[in-house]
Order: structure tokens, then sequence, then C-alpha cells
């Protein structure tokens, strides 16, 4: 099957706490696991992704860890900023066939709340 | 360098009706995929496009239709419109069919009374 269950749905923090939202995938062939950001009227951004050859990758405050063997995926947000609060989804790239292309499978968002 | 631009940003339909959503893919970019994204839920996919075919379908039913032009920017259509088909449609455009680049627009809000 093809499902991202994504957890928290929401999550309340006090600016300057980490945050951490946690994804589970289904498909052990997926092989691409971004992490994209929504805030009203700007789009989807990625804001970190990560490969399944690798176990971790940090961009300044943002980090992304990936459990191949339990299909477990995270997001890590330290020193957390007003700025920071917005939707966030996670995703994994489930390939098509033996083709190199695919479709990005979503999970369910998490909105954050950073409290000044 | 402008990223993805869909249009129009938000329009009410009425159950029954027709309705075309256009999406302009960001420079340097040639495919195009169409995800729905249902209030409270993350975005479903819909279909791809490539080279001006459907390169994959995601579990939506025939009223939903697209097209890709030579330019690469591409229209979704949706036939004979239910209630349930109020959501924000995404269009995202990559650099290929790999997983690489996708870079997504600001959405169409579209509303069926």
């Amino acid at each position: 099957g093809e499902n991202v269950e994504q957890h928290p749905s929401t999550l309340s923090v006090q600016e300057g706490d980490s945050a951490v939202i946690k994804c589970t995938y289904s498909d052990s062939a997926s092989n691409y696991f971004p992490w994209y950001k929504q805030e009203l009227g700007k789009g989807s951004q990625l804001i970190i992704d990560i490969r399944s050859n690798v176990g971790e990758k940090k961009d300044q405050r943002i980090a992304v860890t990936l459990n191949k063997t339990a299909k477990h995926f995270s997001l890590h947000i330290t020193e957390t900023q007003p700025e920071d609060s917005a939707v966030y989804f996670c995703a994994a790239f489930k390939p098509h066939g033996s083709s190199n292309t695919g479709k990005l499978i979503f999970g369910q968002g998490t909105t954050l709340q950073v409290k000044p | 360098d402008a990223g993805v631009t869909q249009s129009p940003t938000h329009l009410i339909k009425t159950r029954g009706q027709q309705v075309t959503l256009r999406c302009s893919p960001k420079s340097g970019h040639d495919t195009v995929s169409w995800y729905q994204q249902a209030l409270g839920q993350g975005p479903q996919f819909i279909f791809q496009y490539y080279e001006e075919e459907e390169r994959q379908r995601g579990n939506f039913p025939d009223r939903f239709s697209g097209h890709q032009f030579p330019n690469y920017s591409s229209e979704l259509n949706v036939n004979a419109l239910l209630l349930g088909d109020s959501a924000l449609y995404l269009c995202a455009s990559s650099p290929g069919l790999g997983d690489y680049g996708y870079t997504f627009g600001s959405g169409t809000r579209l509303t069926v009374v």
C-alpha cells in the first residue's frame, strides 16, 4: 500500500523550544523524503529533504532523521521562532515501476504554533 | 525568476458544472503534477504530465482530466462537479520525472456549492 502517517496534527511550543514532527511510511520502495512548509498565500515550500541512503541531514535550525528499517522519519526544529508557525507536511516519494518517475505521498499535516 | 503560477486563485462553481484550472511551471521545468488538498488533509496525487502525455494517475475518477501544452503549461479539468470536489488544487512542476526539484504553486481554492 501507499500511506504516510504524520503526528501530531497540532503542536504548540514556546518560542525558543524545539519542535519534533514524526512520520511513518508504508511502502519500502520509497526512497526520498521531503518536508514542506505551507503558509497561506505562499504555497508549499520545500524546507529540507533526505534520501534513503542517508540517516540524518541538518540545515541550520532544521534537521531530518530517517530510520529506513522502521520506516520512520522526523523533522526537528530547534530554537523555534514565531515565523516558524505554519502547517508542515512530510512526504515520501514512491517510485513508479522500474522507471525513474513516481509520485509524492503526503502526510496529513501538522499545524505548528510558536508562541512568543 | 517566477515560480509556479496557478490561476485563478479562487473560484466558486455550482454542482454539475465544469471547471478548468491552469498552471504555468517554473522556468526550466518540463513536468507538471496536480494534487488535491481537502481541508485539513495532505495533498493527494491526481496525475502527472510530461511531454504532453499523462504519465501517472492517482485514484481519481475520469471526471478529472488534464492537458499539457508544448510550452509545458498545464490544465486540470473537472467535469460534473460534486460538493466533495471542493478543495485546494495544487500544481507542482519539476525538471523531469524524477524526485528532484518539485516546486509547488500557491494553489487554486475551488468551492462547489
